[in-house]
């Protein structure tokens, strides 16, 4: 079975700095992705940035990138540049199976 | 091309009523997966449908709950005389391809039930 673990509830950043988000997953699973989504109020859930496990290299969506560590399976999402459109719920997802598994979220508050 | 609709955004029902939550994939994609979040929760993989079968229902509970994607229409998630803790937020996403491809699962805006 797959986890995912956010073990920040909340975190807060002022707008402009840097803040990074944690997440770990465990998985029996060769071949496989992760991903950042963003929850705004709204709760549309918005793909953030995704990582091919195959792939050494860190994804980078413009102010976002993540930090993929295989070998301790973690993947954590470091936003730069902070903005107050940023507020959102962030959840971290692997899809080792046939489905999604989420993480429990971390609540970015940006203080401007 | 249009997202993932969903529809009705907010449904409130009594306890014991059925609810029909109906998604409509992104235009040219046959895979349909559903999630279930609860207040303050990440989401929860239900089920997972291509037209006309179930590939995966490992996350739907075992009784009052079904699904379906017939080959014409959206798919329907259905749940039958519901209770209070049936309450929480339904998303449904649709893929292109199965999981095992690099297509992310794109999510419509979910569907807020609220049993009374």
């Amino acid at each position: 079975a797959q986890t995912v673990t956010q073990s920040q509830p909340e975190m807060s950043v002022q707008e402009a700095e840097t803040v990074t988000l944690s997440c770990t997953y465990d998985t029996s699973e060769s071949d496989y992705y992760l991903f950042w989504y963003k929850q705004p109020p709204s709760r549309q859930m918005i793909l953030v940035i995704r990582q091919e496990a195959y792939k050494q290299q860190n994804a980078t969506e413009n102010r976002f990138s993540v930090n993929f560590q295989k070998a301790a399976k973690s993947f954590s999402l470091k936003i730069s540049d902070s903005q107050l459109g940023d507020a959102a719920m962030y959840f971290c997802a692997n899809n080792a199976g046939n489905m999604l598994t989420f993480g429990g979220g971390t609540r970015l508050m940006v203080k401007p | 091309n249009a997202g993932v609709m969903q529809n009705p955004r907010h449904l409130v029902r009594r306890r014991g009523q059925e609810a029909r939550l109906r998604c409509s994939p992104m235009k040219g994609h046959s895979h349909v997966y559903w999630y279930r979040q609860l207040p303050e929760e990440g989401l929860k993989f239900m089920v997972y449908l291509q037209k006309e079968n179930i590939i995966d229902e490992s996350g739907m509970p075992k009784e009052r709950f079904s699904a379906e994607f017939p080959k014409e229409g959206p798919s329907i998630l259905r749940i039958q005389q519901v209770v209070r803790g049936d309450s929480a937020a339904y998303f449904c996403a649709s893929s292109p391809l199965g999981q095992r491809s690099s297509y992310e699962q794109y999510f419509g805006p979910g569907t807020r039930l609220t049993v009374t």
